[in-house]
């Protein structure tokens, strides 16, 4: 069946590094969204992409989707503590299913 | 704000039993899921309604069963439990249209251990 692959599946960066998430898919997707889930809570939706190339920006998070709508990338300038958390990337199937990747578990050191 | 709620924030059932996980929403939602979460393994869809009494297949629907007989109650049964559907459970609802087009919202989950 269709897969989201996504990596790293943990990531210990120092407050105000940099931090990027990546997702791939075996087929081309309709649309991906991204989640957020903090510790001990359930997930959280964040945005949604939709079209070829598409970039957008919530203050210091950067989405893209990628030209061949297979990829995605979830860019954070300069974590903070309170970006702890997994990050999930979700794709929709043919078949109108989101299927989601495995998460990227997100630590920050203070 | 929408609102999801599940029975149970916790639940220990032994081996056999049959365990019923209840989830609520309360915005109207015509979408709604369960997943199973499992470390590593992200959610895997279980099952999703997108009507009353309607019901469709997930990726992993072996050894569960849904009801759907009102719109705000989506439930997932599980006929006799197993050590290895011991997993946090979430639920989830979505707005009209294709299930898959539009924000998930998501309940705050059931942690289920079976003995």
């Amino acid at each position: 069946g269709q897969q989201v692959m996504q990596i790293p599946q943990y990531q210990h960066v120092q407050e105000g590094e940099d931090f990027t998430t990546y997702c791939n898919s075996s087929t081309t997707l309709s649309n991906i969204q991204w989640y957020k889930q903090r510790p001990g809570g359930h997930p959280v939706f964040l945005i949604q992409l939709v079209k070829s190339g598409e970039v957008k920006k919530q203050k210091r998070l950067t989405f893209q989707f990628g030209e061949a709508k297979k990829n995605s990338s979830l860019h954070i300038t300069a974590t903070q503590t309170t970006d702890v958390g997994t990050y999930f990337c979700a794709g929709m199937d043919s078949s109108y299913k989101l299927i989601f990747g495995s998460g990227t578990r997100l630590l920050v050191r203070p | 704000d929408v609102k999801v709620t599940q029975s149970s924030r916790y639940l220990v059932k032994r081996t056999g039993e049959k365990v019923f996980l209840e989830c609520v929403q309360d915005m109207d939602h015509e979408n709604m899921f369960w997943y199973r979460q499992d470390p590593g393994l992200g959610l895997r869809l279980i099952y999703f309604s997108y009507d009353v009494k309607m019901k469709e297949k997930g990726d992993i629907p072996e050894g569960y069963s849904v009801s759907r007989e009102k719109k705000e109650r989506f439930s997932l049964i599980l006929e006799s439990a197993s050590t290895n559907q011991t997993s946090m459970y979430l639920c989830a609802s979505s707005p009209p249209g294709l299930a898959g087009t539009d924000t998930q919202y998501f309940g705050p989950g059931t942690r289920l251990t079976v003995l």
